[in-house]
């Protein structure tokens, strides 16, 4: 069965910080997908990254970057030089390849509090 | 209008109450979830409509009912509900085969 722990339930950093958000998954399937979305105040949830079992390089999309570590199973996420529109909740998720389920395993969240 | 939207953004209903929750995608997509998201708790998926026929229903309680008449169509019945389904009910869509979820932004939903 899939499992994905965000071991943090919030966070609350000053603006322009560095903030690591942590994602630590289990899994049978050696295909997968994980994903990681945010979801503002407004309820919707936003992608942000899809990223599959085979590609271990790491991303960095402007003051987004995540690592993803199939060793320690960790698929992390970090934001450079927080701003106060990044607070919101983010969730980390896992999708098993056909074969399993495709249905995505979300985490608990990370409520990240940016303050100015 | 593009993505997926939902309606209304906010309901309160009495436990006697019959309403019905309205989701609409514009993508394309062949599948579309509900999932319900509570207070300090995992987001929850409900059911689960790929080509319009339920593939999986997580054992929720039978006063949640839900209808897919077409691909961008999916609606949440809802008929006596309880004080702890009170709840932010996300809807979404995906592509079979294609592993990128789309959510709308909710509904929130409060039993009183």
């Amino acid at each position: 069965a899939q499992k994905v722990t965000q071991a943090q339930t919030e966070i609350s950093v000053v603006e322009k910080e560095d903030v690591t958000l942590d994602c630590v998954y289990e899994t049978r399937d050696t295909t997968y997908y994980l994903f990681w979305y945010k979801q503002p105040p407004s309820g919707e949830l936003v992608f942000l990254i899809r990223r599959n079992s085979f590609d271990e390089q790491n991303e960095i999309s402007g003051r987004y970057s995540w690592n993803f570590q199939k060793s320690t199973s960790s698929f992390n996420f970090t934001i450079t030089a927080s701003q106060v529109v990044d607070s919101a909740v983010y969730f980390c998720a896992l999708s098993e390849a056909p074969g399993g389920s495709y249905i995505p395993t979300f985490g608990r969240g990370t409520s990240l509090i940016v303050h100015p | 209008e593009t993505g997926v939207t939902q309606t209304p953004r906010h309901l309160v209903m009495g436990m006697t109450n019959k309403k019905s929750l309205k989701c609409e995608q514009h993508l394309g997509h062949n599948a579309m979830y509900w999932y319900k998201q509570s207070a300090k708790k995992p987001l929850e998926l409900m059911f689960v409509y790929s080509l319009e026929e339920r593939v999986e229903n997580n054992s929720v309680p039978s006063r949640f009912s839900p209808e897919c008449p077409n691909s961008s169509h999916l609606f949440l019945h809802l008929h006596t509900l309880q004080p702890e389904d009170s709840a932010l009910y996300l809807c979404a869509s995906s592509q079979t085969g294609d592993y990128g979820y789309t959510f709308g932004s909710g509904t929130r939903l409060t039993v009183v």
